[in-house]
């Protein structure tokens, strides 16, 4: 029963347009929701979080939004660069709990 | 500023072989999370420990899976005997109690491949 859910596996797009990445989740309960970027042969790395309070965070090219009454979220990467090319995962849990629940991850490709 | 050790980080072994991974977390973190990345299932929670103590082990897949937390800086996840299907690239995170962003600082991860 995934929690989390990243519905697409991969996305491409040209260097300098907008990236959208998204994710749905199916637990009311979550009150806090992150991204990670994973390039090949590293651990995740933390990019950006929200909390479930707010309905957008913004950071530099990178904008995560969430809609509560949807359980969705999604990250806008603008301008998308090269070397943003990598997995992206979403997460979230719950206030208080440090156990993070995960999507599967979005594969994104910046094409030059 | 050193990140989350993990060693080795890669590792070749037989099925019935006994595999220990380690671990040493950002020091003043008090959590410490081990997961494992497969293609199938992602990123999964095998067993996290806060302030040394296992608080969650509920992802940990079987009794041939074990882990320890003897000090704040080291923690070992062993697998006896090992399988095939144990194959996996296992992450070790850490993170700080006193964060209001639920931050995980991961290691570079151990390729686990089992023959």
């Amino acid at each position: 029963d995934q929690q989390v859910k990243q519905n697409s596996p991969s996305l491409s797009v040209q260097e300098g347009r907008i990236s959208i990445l998204n994710c749905d989740y199916t637990n009311s309960m979550f009150d806090y929701f992150l991204w990670y970027k994973k390039y090949p042969a590293e651990g995740p790395t933390f990019l950006i979080s929200i909390s479930s309070i707010k309905d957008k965070n913004e950071d530099g090219r990178f904008t995560v939004f969430l809609n509560k009454s949807a359980k969705h979220l999604s990250l806008h990467i603008v301008p998308s660069q090269p070397g943003d090319s990598a997995v992206y995962f979403c997460a979230a849990n719950r206030r208080n709990n440090r156990k993070l629940i995960w999507g599967l991850g979005t594969s994104l490709a910046v094409n030059p | 500023d050193a990140g989350v050790i993990q060693s080795p980080r890669h590792e070749v072994t037989e099925m019935g072989q006994e595999v220990t991974l380690r671990c040493k977390p950002i020091s003043g973190h008090n959590s410490l999370f081990w997961y494992r990345q497969t293609m199938m299932r992602g990123l999964e929670l095998l067993i996290y420990f806060n302030n040394n103590v296992p608080i969650d082990d509920s992802g940990m897949p079987e009794d041939r899976f074990s882990a320890k937390m003897p000090n704040a800086s080291f923690s070992t996840l062993k697998i006896q005997p090992s399988e095939p299907r144990d194959s996996a690239v296992y992450f070790c995170a850490s993170s700080s109690d006193g964060t209001l962003k639920n931050e995980q600082f991961f290691g570079p991860g151990t390729r686990l491949t089992v023959l």
